[in-house]
């Protein structure tokens, strides 16, 4: 089955600074790759998403990238701000394969200081 | 985006009594729903898969019988941990996709029950 590594497990920036995950996967077929964020005691919240077919995808100030090649795609947060910290899980699917389950990383813990 | 109910937020039983946690798909037909486990400061384990009117697909190490699994209707899933014990405290959340939507991947997450057994 599908496997997704995630790193770093636990990142600090300030205020400001961009921060950076990245995430590996080793199916593939997997084509579709959601980032979700998820503060203490809540629901994961998904925040950004990619598809096979795009190599990039922008909203404000989050950006996903997709190496398919390499298998491994990350997310870039610029302009961080206190609101950002939470843990943000990435996650990869084959949507092909009958009711796509999703694979989660492990999660990666972004805190921002003011 | 699609919103999904869950309760309860939280619950307290004592050790060997059953609990069933409700999630619900309140403006969308979910064909398919999941239920995830999570323990603190780590990623969501996936359960099992919900599929509506069939039996649910269990992941590996997943007991079926200690958690069951109902999807009766196209917004309403229950899962029911049965004789809990301490060891099985834990965050349960679940999650649907829109099954009116062929290609949409999308999955909308419930809030979460944490359980808690004495």
């Amino acid at each position: 089955g599908e496997n997704v590594e995630q790193h770093p497990s636990t990142l600090s920036v300030q205020e400001g600074d961009s921060a950076v995950i990245k995430c590996t996967y080793s199916d593939s077929a997997s084509n579709y790759f959601p980032w979700y964020k998820q503060e203490l005691g809540k629901r994961p919240q998904l925040i950004i998403d990619i598809r096979s077919n795009v190599g990039e995808k922008k909203d404000q100030r989050i950006a996903v990238t997709l190496n398919k090649t390499a298998k491994h795609f990350s997310l870039h947060i610029t302009e961080t701000q206190p609101e950002d910290s939470a843990v943000y899980f990435c996650a990869a699917s084959n949507t092909n394969s009958g009711y796509s389950t999703l694979t989660f990383g492990k999660g990666t813990m972004l805190l921002v200081s003011p | 985006g699609a919103v999904v109910s869950q309760h309860p937020s939280w619950v307290i039983c004592k050790s060997g009594t059953s609990v069933k946690i409700e999630c619900r798909s309140l403006d969308f037909q979910a064909t398919t729903m999941f239920w995830y486990r999570q323990f603190p400061k780590q990623s969501l384990m996936l359960m099992a898969t919900s599929n509506e009117g069939s039996k649910a697909t269990y992941e590996q190490g997943v007991e079926k019988d200690k958690f069951l699994i109902n999807h009766a209707s196209l917004t309403l899933s229950t899962l029911t941990v049965t004789s809990a014990h301490p060891e099985d405290s834990s965050f349960y959340i679940c999650s649907a996709r829109d099954g009116t939507v062929a290609t949409n991947e999308k999955l909308f997450f419930g809030s979460g029950t944490q359980l808690s057994v004495l």
